[in-house]
């Protein structure tokens, strides 16, 4: 695709359960970020992937957070047994190796009840 | 911490007039970018300036970087309607490898036709 893909564009789950955010990058573009953004706010730093290399993994909250990278393209971020405070935007952003501008996909709203 | 923080939080001004909006930082950059975003939309690159310029223009968009203050300026000139959005600092420090991009809180410009 032209751009950054997100699915889902929204998620209600329960308190609990455990939910997959995923990402497709913009084709090419060996670098990927995760960022949270809770409504109205700025946007929290969770993981980057940079092609092979180790994923800077700072910014993941708890445990309950993981994100894997497979094939250096489409990336899925976990939370497990998801809780109220999770709620959020989950933002996908891709970019080339090199180059700072991100690219940023349209976002997966979660709703923990 | 927030690596960049935006000034004002909110600024609402009349179709026309020129917005400023401000982004001070704490540690030593490589470049500060600035981003803007749309009412439940991602994030959208406006401009970039690197850290060893001090002043950058791109269409009625003109930004500032003083790095002796760590702050940066964003300037929108003949504002419009469709400028209504929140606008976010964001800066890679270089203490931190400079990989992760991290983002302030932004400020919610509306513009009022």
């Amino acid at each position: 695709g032209a751009g950054v893909s997100q699915s889902p564009s929204n998620k209600v789950t329960e308190k609990g359960k455990d939910v997959e955010l995923r990402c497709d990058p913009i084709s090419g573009h060996t670098a990927l970020y995760w960022y949270r953004q809770s409504l109205g706010q700025g946007l929290e730093f969770l993981i980057y992937f940079q092609g092979n290399s180790a994923p800077d993994k700072s910014g993941l909250p708890s445990d309950r957070f993981s994100a894997e990278r497979t094939g250096g393209s489409v990336s899925t971020l976990t939370i497990q047994r998801t809780q109220q405070e999770d709620s959020a935007v989950y933002l996908c952003a891709s970019s080339l190796v090199g180059v700072r501008e991100l690219f940023f996909g349209e976002g997966s709203r979660l709703t923990v009840l | 911490s927030q690596q960049g923080e935006e000034d004002p939080q909110a600024l609402s001004i009349q179709e026309g007039e020129n917005a400023t909006m401000n982004c001070s930082y704490k540690t030593s950059i490589n470049n500060l970018q600035w981003y803007r975003q749309n009412s439940g939309r991602g994030l959208v690159h406006l401009i970039l300036i690197r850290s060893n310029e001090r002043e950058k223009h791109s269409g009625r968009l003109r930004v500032t970087l003083d790095t002796s203050k760590k702050s940066s300026s964003l300037l929108i000139t003949a504002s419009r309607a469709a400028d209504t959005a929140s606008y976010f600092c964001a800066t890679d420090a270089i203490e931190t490898g400079a990989q992760k991009l991290v983002f302030g809180q932004g400020t919610r410009l509306t513009i009022n036709p």
